[in-house]
């Protein structure tokens, strides 16, 4: 069973529109979840953290977390042909005394249509 | 420049082959991990290290090992490479547990 689940896309938004990802997880007790950006052939880098239920907006992005329903989402407003990207979904584990684990969803492919 | 650095970037060995991939990260984090990228499969963690010392297994540890013997270094051993490891590796550094993580610039290892 996947830890972390994303619909795989691709989706395709024209400029301007607001692209909705969606991610949920299976372990109740996770704590952090995190949207990453990857640019084909780069590594991936942070867009958003969230660790409590309710949004959370930077900027373009809104990051939306309901614990309840272990479903964490990204909003990105007024979308751009830059924003065309692989965005993954990461939550953490509980820690344990060594540390604690990550799980990435498989990765939503978005492309914005100039 | 704050950075996590990895070596090389590129690499294309035979099966059993012992190999190291050096990960270094210049911010002081605590929490260093391995990850191995695949098609269809996603980022899955190979290890991880909350500080020196301290190391633990991932979801897919078998065929790897790592250590963490000063805080900036968490290199990735492959003692006998085998094909299934082909695949696109990266570091990641993080300031705390559980909290964002910054990642390498990606190794993409072949193993014939």
């Amino acid at each position: 069973q996947k830890e972390v689940e994303q619909n795989s896309g691709p989706l395709s938004v024209p400029e301007g529109a607001i692209a909705s990802l969606n991610c949920t997880y299976s372990d109740r007790v996770s704590q952090s979840f995190f949207w990453y950006r990857q640019y084909s052939g780069k590594s991936p880098e942070l867009i958003m953290s969230i660790y409590s239920n309710g949004d959370k907006e930077d900027g373009r992005f809104t990051a939306q977390l309901n614990k309840a329903s272990q479903y964490v989402s990204l909003l990105i407003r007024d979308s751009q042909p830059s924003d065309s990207a692989t965005y993954l979904c990461a939550v953490n584990s509980p820690p344990r005394p060594t540390g604690n684990q990550f799980y990435f969803g498989t990765g939503t492919s978005l492309t914005v249509i100039p | 420049e704050a950075q996590v650095t990895q070596n090389p970037r590129y690499l294309i060995t035979v099966t059993g082959k012992k190999l190291t991939v050096t990960c270094s990260q210049n911010m002081n984090h605590e929490y260093m991990s391995w990850y191995r990228q695949d098609p269809g499969l996603g980022l899955r963690q190979i290890y991880y290290s909350m500080n020196v010392e301290v190391t633990d297994k991932g979801d897919v540890p078998e065929g790897y090992k790592v250590s963490r013997k000063e805080k900036r270094n968490f290199p990735l051993i492959l003692e006998s490479p085998s094909p299934n490891q082909t695949s696109l590796y990266f570091c990641a550094s993080s300031p705390l547990l559980g909290n964002e993580q910054f990642f390498g610039p990606g190794t993409r290892l072949t193993v014939l």
